[in-house]
């Protein structure tokens, strides 16, 4: 089945720097990658997500980034704000179209 | 104003009881999931409805018990049989019986002592 491991576990920038996050997965077969971010004591926040068919996708600040033959896909954050300080997690659909996620990633954005 | 609504944000049990986490959506989304979050920790799918009256257990379901009565609806219990309960529970749902653009609740963290 579909496993995703996800690294760092955890990153420290200083504001306005950017910030990557990079998942893999097994399952060749997996063809949908979304993101979410989460806040203390808050629900996940989906904020970007990427299907097979493409190899990047762009919205504002944030980016994605998946390549296929090596079967991993990265979070690009560009100019971090003390407000993209949170956890970021990634998942990958599985054979069932279940999403299987990775261990999650501490974001501190240093002001 | 659409989303998901989760009830209570905190919930406190002694050992032994059963104790049921109230899940709605008025997205109208087809399937719904529940999944279970330890501090420092991914997300661990538990159980998981694609239509209604119909549910599938997902990774971790030994001691969760849920039903799906109406689409809005998908309410999950832990029983006593779970071994270990405190955690922090989230509601999710999308809007086809795939997960594509799963979108979350805000959680409710049940503390069992």
């Amino acid at each position: 089945g579909e496993n995703v491991e996800q690294h760092p576990s955890t990153l420290s920038v200083q504001e306005g720097d950017s910030a990557v996050i990079k998942c893999t997965y097994s399952d060749s077969a997996s063809n949908y990658f979304p993101w979410y971010k989460q806040e203390l004591g808050k629900g996940p926040q989906l904020i970007i997500d990427i299907r097979s068919n493409v190899g990047e996708k762009k919205d504002q600040r944030i980016a994605v980034t998946l390549n296929k033959t090596a079967k991993h896909f990265s979070l690009h954050i560009t100019e971090t704000q003390p407000e993209d300080s949170a956890v970021y997690f990634c998942a990958g659909m599985d054979s069932s179209y279940k999403l299987i996620f990775g261990s999650g990633t501490r974001l501190l954005v240093r002001p | 104003d659409g989303g998901i609504t989760q009830s209570p944000k905190y919930l406190f049990r002694k050992e032994g009881q059963n104790v049921t986490l109230s899940c709605e959506q008025n997205l109208n989304h087809d399937a719904m999931y529940w999944y279970r979050q330890d501090p420092g920790q991914g997300l661990r799918l538990i159980y998981y409805s694609q239509i209604v009256n119909d549910f599938q257990k997902g990774d971790i379901a030994e001691g969760y018990s849920v039903s799906r009565e109406k689409k809005e609806s998908f309410p999950l219990t832990v029983t006593s049989a779970q071994k270990n309960p405190t955690a922090f529970y989230l509601c999710a749902s999308s809007i086809g019986e795939a997960a594509y653009e799963q979108y979350f609740g805000p959680g409710t963290r049940l503390t069992v002592t």
